[in-house]
């Protein structure tokens, strides 16, 4: 079946500092890919998307990209800042799927 | 901004008992879900529906059932709390056209004892 599989964290870092979470997936087909953030005490909200090969989304900083040869969908974002502590989730939906798929989530912590 | 709604936000009770945890949204969205959170964050898939009298179990298997009633109403009860049940548990809706962006309530964190 479909998967996700994310970076374990937690990470810690720097504020100011360049922060990466890997994604890869498994699926068949040509799946649409998400990052969803939770802040502490809240639910998740969706940060950005990308529905097909190459596509970049991007939102609030942070970027990624959907690289079909890796089956990747990396999170990046340049220069980190503590209000950028929360877990992030990576996702993905099937064009024909009615669930999204969720990795494990990767707890980020940010330090002034 | 999402107007979805969870109550109660914190829940502590004893064994045996039965609760509902209420979600409420006002978006008019056909499909909802219900995920619980695991200590390491992980995500599982207990219940869905894609409209009024839909309801389908999900990836994991609960003890606990829903109902949908009403579009904007997908409550979840647990019959006989059990300390096995204590987890967070996150209410989403969408969509039926763009199912991939789900909107989530803040969560009930439920402790039984």
């Amino acid at each position: 079946g479909d998967s996700v599989t994310q970076m374990e964290g937690p990470v810690t870092l720097s504020e100011e500092a360049f922060l990466t979470i890997n994604c890869t997936y498994t699926a068949t087909g040509y799946p649409s890919l998400f990052w969803y953030v939770q802040y502490p005490g809240e639910g998740l909200q969706l940060l950005l998307k990308a529905t097909k090969a190459d596509d970049k989304g991007s939102n609030k900083g942070f970027e990624a990209t959907y690289r079909k040869e890796t089956t990747s969908f990396h999170l990046e974002k340049g220069s980190v800042q503590v209000s950028d502590s929360a877990v992030y989730f990576c996702a993905l939906i099937k064009a024909a799927g009615n669930k999204l798929t969720f990795g494990g989530g990767t707890r980020v912590l940010v330090k002034p | 901004e999402a107007d979805i709604y969870q109550t109660p936000r914190y829940l502590v009770i004893g064994t045996g008992k039965k609760i509902t945890l209420e979600c409420s949204q006002t978006m008019g969205h056909d499909k909802m879900y219900w995920y619980q959170q695991d200590p390491g964050m992980e995500l599982h898939l207990i219940h869905y529906s894609y409209g009024v009298n839909s309801t389908e179990k999900g990836d994991l298997s609960s003890e606990s059932t829903v109902s949908r009633i009403r579009t904007e109403h997908f409550p979840l009860t647990l019959e006989s709390a059990r300390p096995s049940h204590t987890s967070q548990y996150l209410c989403a809706s969408s969509e039926v056209s763009t199912n991939e962006k789900l909107f989530f309530g803040s969560g009930t964190q439920l402790s039984v004892l």
